[in-house]
Formats: structure tokens, C-alpha cells, sequence
């Protein structure tokens, strides 16, 4: 069963608009924590937001920001006044610390393609 | 300045033949990782590393190998190219584990095998 899921592949919106991307996951871990990134045309992986369940502080960086349920595992991306610019893929990442083991693993989602219309 | 390259962008490689795709960072950073990108789907870890001259597997390393040979820099080797090993490569580097777990990546580099 996929631990990250991103329910929409693909996306459009006009610019100026306000998108909200959802995302869930799955843990059984204590210290986890969450990230959007965005893969750009160039090939880069932007880190967007990183999410530590541990505060209630929501994070915010810009125009991104995130709506986190932690009690339904869900974390969505909140993208406001769309600009052409935010066309691209969007992942978001469940990063998990194993006690048993004191290593961590990172899973990604299948990604979201956004295009923003001018 | 990008903190993590990654050579080559792209590759074509024949069937049977061996690759090697590299990676260099200046972050430094403790470890390192392998991420392969198929069309449609997230990123899968190969291979990470978390010091020089020790590699470990992730979740997919079969017909993969690494080589951490300093903190650097950390290649991923194809011994024998197959059809199904055709993606997108993405090298990342972070910190140690706790304080810092932020995954910094480069670029990509598009491999197909024909």
C-alpha cells in the first residue's frame, strides 16, 4: 500500500487563482516529519515547505503554504495567486526516523503536474 | 550556485553496457542518496550513503551498485543496462539524521537505454 498519496496526477487553474493540493500519508512512526517539493523544468527539486508534526506552528514560505490535519494524516499544499511560473510537478514526501533501527527513510507521492494558464 | 551536480544531464546507453552517473556536493553534507524518477510515478531510493567509503541499500537496488569514495562525491553504477533502467536520476544530499533531514537535490539526469 503506497504510504504517500497524491490524488490528482495532473491539475489546471488560471492565473491569479488559489489551488490547493492535497496530500495523505500513512505512519506508525513517532518522529516523522512532511515536505512539499517542486520539480521545475529544469530538472531541480525545489524544497517548497517542511512540516514538523511535533509543533503547531504551520509553516509558510511566500505564496505556499500548507493546511496540516495531523489527527487525519493529511497535509495539503495551499498555492495562492497562481502565477504562470508554479507550472511544474509537485511531491509531496513522508520522511520517517525507525527507533528500532535509528535510520530514516524518505517516500515521495506520485506527484501532482500543475499548469497555470495565463 | 547549485550545491549539488550531478554529470551527465543526459545519457543514451545501450543494453548490456555499463553506466556510471555521477554526483559531487558542497553542502557539506553527511549523506548522500540515489533517487530514480519513472514517468508518472514518485522518487525511489537505490542507494544512500551516510560517510565516505560506506554505502547502503534502499528500497530498490537491484542491478545497482554505489561507491562513496569521499564525502563529496557518490556514483551510481549500472554493470549491465537494461530497458527497464531507463529514467530519471536524481543525486540528493542532507545532513545528519534529527536536526536536519531536508533533502537537497540536483538537477536529474535523463538515462535511456535502448
Amino acid at each position: 500500500a503506497q504510504k504517500v498519496i497524491q490524488v490528482w496526477s495532473t491539475t489546471s487553474r488560471q492565473e491569479g487563482e488559489k489551488l490547493t493540493l492535497d496530500c495523505s500519508y500513512k505512519t506508525s512512526q513517532v518522529l516523522y516529519h512532511l515536505f512539499w517539493y517542486k520539480h521545475l523544468l529544469s530538472g531541480e527539486m525545489v524544497l517548497l515547505i517542511r512540516q514538523m508534526p511535533s509543533t503547531i506552528a504551520i509553516e509558510r514560505s511566500g505564496r505556499y503554504s500548507v493546511v496540516f490535519q495531523k489527527s487525519r494524516k493529511s497535509i495539503s499544499l495551499v498555492i495562492s495567486t497562481l502565477q504562470p511560473d508554479d507550472s511544474g510537478k509537485y511531491f509531496c514526501a513522508l520522511w520517517e526516523l525507525a527507533y528500532n533501527t535509528n535510520t530514516g527513510k524518505l517516500t515521495f507521492g506520485d506527484g501532482t503536474v500543475l499548469t497555470v494558464k495565463p | 550556485e547549485a550545491a549539488v551536480t550531478q554529470s551527465p544531464r543526459s545519457k543514451v546507453a545501450v543494453t548490456g553496457g555499463k553506466v556510471t552517473l555521477s554526483c559531487h556536493q558542497t553542502n557539506n553534507h553527511d549523506y548522500m542518496y540515489w533517487y530514480r524518477q519513472d514517468t508518472g510515478h514518485g522518487l525511489r531510493l537505490i542507494h544512500y550513503s551516510y560517510v565516505a567509503d560506506s554505502t547502503e541499500k534502499g528500497d530498490i537496488p537491484d542491478g545497482y551498485k554505489a561507491s562513496r569514495p569521499s564525502q563529496e562525491n557518490f556514483s551510481l553504477i549500472l554493470e549491465l543496462a537494461s530497458l527497464s533502467q531507463t529514467a530519471v536520476y536524481f543525486c540528493a544530499s542532507s545532513d545528519a539524521w534529527g536536526r536536519q533531514n531536508t533533502l537537497y537535490f540536483g538537477a536529474g539526469t535523463r538515462l535511456s537505454v535502448l
